[in-house]
């Protein structure tokens, strides 16, 4: 069965730092991996995944991550954080060609921005 | 063009009563989900349906039972409402497994 962990409940960075939130996934092959974003009262918008290739990917608003398969790891990265960043965030792994495409999440993390 | 549209956005009904969420996709996309979000923010899948075909099928009451008149809409009926029931309810659309979901806004339900 395909898993998920997001370690962080919750992270507060200030405004302009850096930013990692930690994903760990369980899935007995290679999985495909996404990151998705939640402001308050919204729907999760998804802002990267990974699926083959490259191991680093680049998504919308900044974000990156990078696919450690020795590591089970798929963290998210940003360089400079902005107050409009403040959101949940979510870790996904989906199933290739089983499972009908159903994306298991983890439990979510929530950035708190410091001006 | 909303891609993913969901009605209501909000809902208060009384135990009992039976409701429907209705949501619809623009997209083209062959395969639609409902998931339910707690008061915790746990997603959580209830149904996948591909091009009207219900493929699965989590532990869900049969209290909810989910309709798929044709790819671009699946709706979702709730009967017998329970307390339990209050959340925010996710609509989704994918086309392929690899691709990731596009949301609907949510409708939350709150159950008096």
């Amino acid at each position: 069965a395909q898993s998920v962990t997001q370690p962080d409940i919750h992270i507060t960075v200030s405004e302009g730092a850096s930013l990692e939130l930690r994903c760990n996934y369980s899935y007995g092959a290679t999985p495909y991996l996404f990151w998705y974003v939640q402001s308050p009262g919204q729907g999760l918008q998804l802002l990267l995944k990974y699926f083959s290739g490259d191991t680093l990917v680049q998504g919308i608003k900044g974000f990156e991550a990078e696919f450690k398969r020795s590591q089970s790891s798929f963290n998210l990265r940003k360089p400079s954080v902005h107050w409009s960043d403040a959101a949940e965030y979510f870790c996904a792994v989906g199933g290739r060609n089983t499972n009908a495409g159903k994306s298991t999440f983890g439990d979510g993390t929530t950035l708190t921005v410091k001006p | 063009d909303t891609a993913v549209s969901q009605t209501p956005k909000y809902l208060v009904t009384q135990m009992g009563n039976d409701k429907s969420i209705k949501c619809e996709q623009n997209l083209g996309h062959d395969t639609m989900y409902w998931y339910k979000q707690d008061s915790k923010k746990f997603l959580k899948i209830m149904f996948s349906y591909n091009n009207k075909e219900l493929i699965i099928n989590e532990t869900v009451p049969n209290r909810f039972s989910p309709k798929s008149p044709d790819k671009a809409h699946l709706n979702l009926h709730i009967n017998s409402l329970e307390l339990g029931d209050s959340a925010v309810y996710f609509c989704a659309s994918s086309q392929t497994d690899r691709h990731g979901y596009t949301f609907g806004s949510g409708t939350r339900l709150t159950v008096v």
